[in-house]
């Protein structure tokens, strides 16, 4: 079975620019959430979806949203891209909604560079 | 404070040492706790769960201190393969992942 697949792998944009980032989860989950994990840092949570609807959100700004698929997959957005949105931005998909199981499957990751 | 702590290391060891680190956090309501194992430039997966009453997992061992707010990692006969970034993770409604603390496993 295919795990959780992200899409690009590699990206560089420039200071202003948007990006949009995919996420497919492993087949049968309904959650998906979002992590950016700069350098040194473990990951920091961005957005977490259940069922289409957002489940939870991270102390980014507003710069950043997300949405969930009917099929779960999931997208990223980032707007006016900052030099320190850099990083490797991890989406990670659970069957359910809840947080008591604390299992998360991790995609590889996109890795942003902002120039 | 930060929501959750860890030591960052390096602990470098030889081949069968054993290692232990721990790590904090700051909302005693928390409610789950997890090891994730992390190597270099891939993604974070599931090491261990820790349960109030410790718990063991071939040759690690996890343990809560729920009045001092910590979890530890022990591990024992380190092997090579153990050199890795271990993430601490604190459950409330959200997964709080600390930043990591890094071993390395020399021959």
């Amino acid at each position: 079975d295919a795990g959780v697949t992200q899409s690009p792998t590699h990206l560089i944009k420039t200071r202003g620019q948007h990006v949009t980032l995919r996420c497919s989860p492993i087949s049968g989950h309904k959650s998906v959430s979002w992590y950016q994990q700069v350098l040194g840092q473990g990951p920091q949570f961005i957005f977490q979806y259940y069922e289409k609807e957002e489940r939870g959100r991270g102390n980014f700004p507003d710069r950043f949203s997300a949405r969930q698929f009917p099929n779960y997959s999931s997208e990223l957005n980032v707007n006016a891209l900052l030099l320190g949105d850099s990083a490797l931005y991890l989406c990670a998909s659970r069957r359910t909604g809840g947080t008591n199981t604390g299992e998360l499957f991790f995609g590889e990751g996109s890795r942003l560079t902002v120039l | 404070r930060k929501e959750v702590e860890q030591d960052p290391g390096p602990f470098n060891v030889p081949e069968g040492a054993t290692v232990a680190f721990n790590c904090t956090y700051s909302n005693s309501a928390s409610q789950s706790f997890f090891w994730y194992r992390q190597d270099c430039r891939k993604e974070p997966k599931l090491l261990m769960s820790v349960y109030s009453s410790g718990n063991e997992d071939g040759r690690f061992t996890a343990q809560l201190n729920r009045a001092s707010q910590y979890i530890s990692l022990l591990i024992r006969d380190s092997k090579l393969s153990d050199s890795a970034t271990y993430l601490c993770v604190v459950v409330d409604y959200k997964l709080s992942f600390g930043a990591g603390t890094t071993v390395t496993v020399r021959a």
